[in-house]
């Protein structure tokens, strides 16, 4: 059973520091990870999708690796923002056939402005 | 593009009745839609996968009578709350895979039952 860890828990920085948000999975047979953000009290926004094939993707501020041979990926957030506080969550597609997603706990981050 | 639309966002109801939760596909044909609820500071747990035309597939200790899924069309699919009691008091949340690969989530409804 895939099981997805999200590192740290809470984090809470000051406007403009960059920062790492860590993800672990245990099953590396993937079929991809995505990382989305989510507002209090609201959905869940994309915020990237790497394919099992891909290291990492870019969008704007924010960077996202995969190790599928080790169960680790990483999302890297540049000069934060206080708009950017949000929770994070990693989330995983299993090649089970299933083909719905297994989340991590998320962390959740506070910019200080 | 790929865009869930879920509602309503939030509802209130009494104890022992039902509720409707309805999530669209606006821009695409959704085959398969999840369902997933959320409980405070948790993450997302997966309900049941809903197949457009067939049965719904529920998790392991999700009561497919308390939590009716139909899924009659490919931009429709629908969560039934029966005979709700506070415990089911939560955040539902249905998704939907993309033509892309990934998936995108409807904006969620926060159900209060009293």
């Amino acid at each position: 059973k895939q099981e997805v860890t999200q590192i740290p828990a809470a984090l809470s920085v000051p406007e403009g520091e960059n920062l790492v948000l860590n993800c672990s999975f245990t099953d590396s047979a993937i079929y991809n990870l995505q990382w989305f953000r989510q507002d209090p009290g609201k959905g869940l926004t994309s915020l990237l999708l790497i394919q099992s094939s891909q290291r990492e993707q870019t969008s704007g501020r924010l960077n996202a690796s995969l190790d599928k041979s080790s169960g680790r990926s990483t999302l890297y957030i540049a000069a934060s923002q206080p708009g950017d506080s949000a929770t994070y969550l990693c989330a995983v597609n299993t090649d089970t056939g299933r083909r719905a997603l297994t989340f991590g706990s998320g962390t959740r981050l506070q910019v200080q402005p | 593009g790929a865009v869930v639309s879920q509602h309503p966002s939030r509802v209130i109801c009494k104890s022992g009745t039902s509720v409707k939760i309805e999530c669209r596909s606006l821009d695409f044909q959704a085959t398969t839609m999840f369902w997933y609820r959320q409980f405070p500071k948790q993450s997302l747990m997966l309900m049941a996968t809903s197949n457009e035309g067939s049965k719904a597939t529920y998790e392991q200790g999700v009561e497919k009578d308390k939590f009716l899924i139909n899924h009659a069309s490919l931009t429709l699919s629908t969560l039934t709350v029966t005979s709700a009691h506070p415990e089911d008091s939560s955040f539902y949340i249905c998704s939907a895979s993309t033509p892309g690969g990934g998936y995108t989530f409807g904006s969620g409804t926060r159900l209060t039952v009293v």
